[in-house]
């Protein structure tokens, strides 16, 4: 299963870090993605991260905005910024990739609500 | 950029039958897959593959493809499936959702 850390507030300007936890697989051998769902909204996909390798493929609408990082040794996934903006404002998923390209979402965190307010 | 169209909205009566399309270039030629995301929830896989179900996932979800429109099926609705539907496609290496399609069940 996959575990997302709770709901965070920040001020404009801040970085925060938010994490996904992975249980039950072997974390090293499947893609994690990370989606964004602003309010009200469809989902984004942000990219994705192999921690085999930390391979890193970002959505073009995202790459510089964000930074996704793994720890393997306690199964971690993390995304992350360094100048958070109001419109950041959005529930923040981790999903696994069944398989390498062309496969499916088959895991789904719970969601990390992010709050960017002055 | 590829991108995938859904329906904004779409309702069906209970037990009856409900159709979700999703239209894409050539999406024939791309797997299709398909996510419910009831109200407060995470998003769920229903249909993999174009019509692949999870372990889990009842057999009344369905998929099928033709041309540029793919089709998410639900047969025999019930309240609870009540929720948004998203249909994902790779576009080389990158993740293509559509805009989601509310499905009301009346």
């Amino acid at each position: 299963q996959l575990v997302q850390s709770g709901t965070e507030v920040r001020k404009p300007g801040e970085s925060l870090k938010i994490s996904c936890q992975v249980s039950g697989y072997t974390f090293t051998n499947y893609w994690i993605g990370w989606v964004r769902q602003m309010p009200g909204k469809g989902l984004e996909w942000m990219g994705s991260i192999y921690p085999g390798d930390s391979d890193t493929r970002y959505s073009p609408s995202f790459e510089g905005q964000v930074s996704f990082s793994v720890d393997k040794s306690i199964s971690g996934a993390y995304l992350q910024w360094n100048g958070l903006k109001a419109s950041d404002t959005a529930i923040y998923y981790c999903a696994r990739l069944s398989g390498g390209g062309h496969h499916p979402f088959d895991l789904w965190g719970q969601g990390t609500l992010v709050t960017v307010s002055s | 950029s590829y991108e995938l169209t859904q329906p904004l909205a779409a309702s069906v009566a209970l037990g009856q039958t409900a159709r979700i399309t999703c239209g894409g270039n050539y999406i024939g030629g791309k797997n299709v897959h398909w996510y419910q995301q009831r109200p407060g929830q995470a998003p769920v896989l229903v249909v993999y593959n174009e019509n692949d179900r999870p372990s889990g996932i009842p057999e009344r979800f369905s998929g099928s493809t033709s041309g540029n429109t793919a089709t998410l099926i639900i047969s025999r609705v019930q309240a609870g499936d009540e929720a948004d539907y998203y249909c994902h496609v790779w576009d080389y290496s990158t993740v293509v959702f559509g805009g989601g399609t509310k499905l009301t069940v009346l």
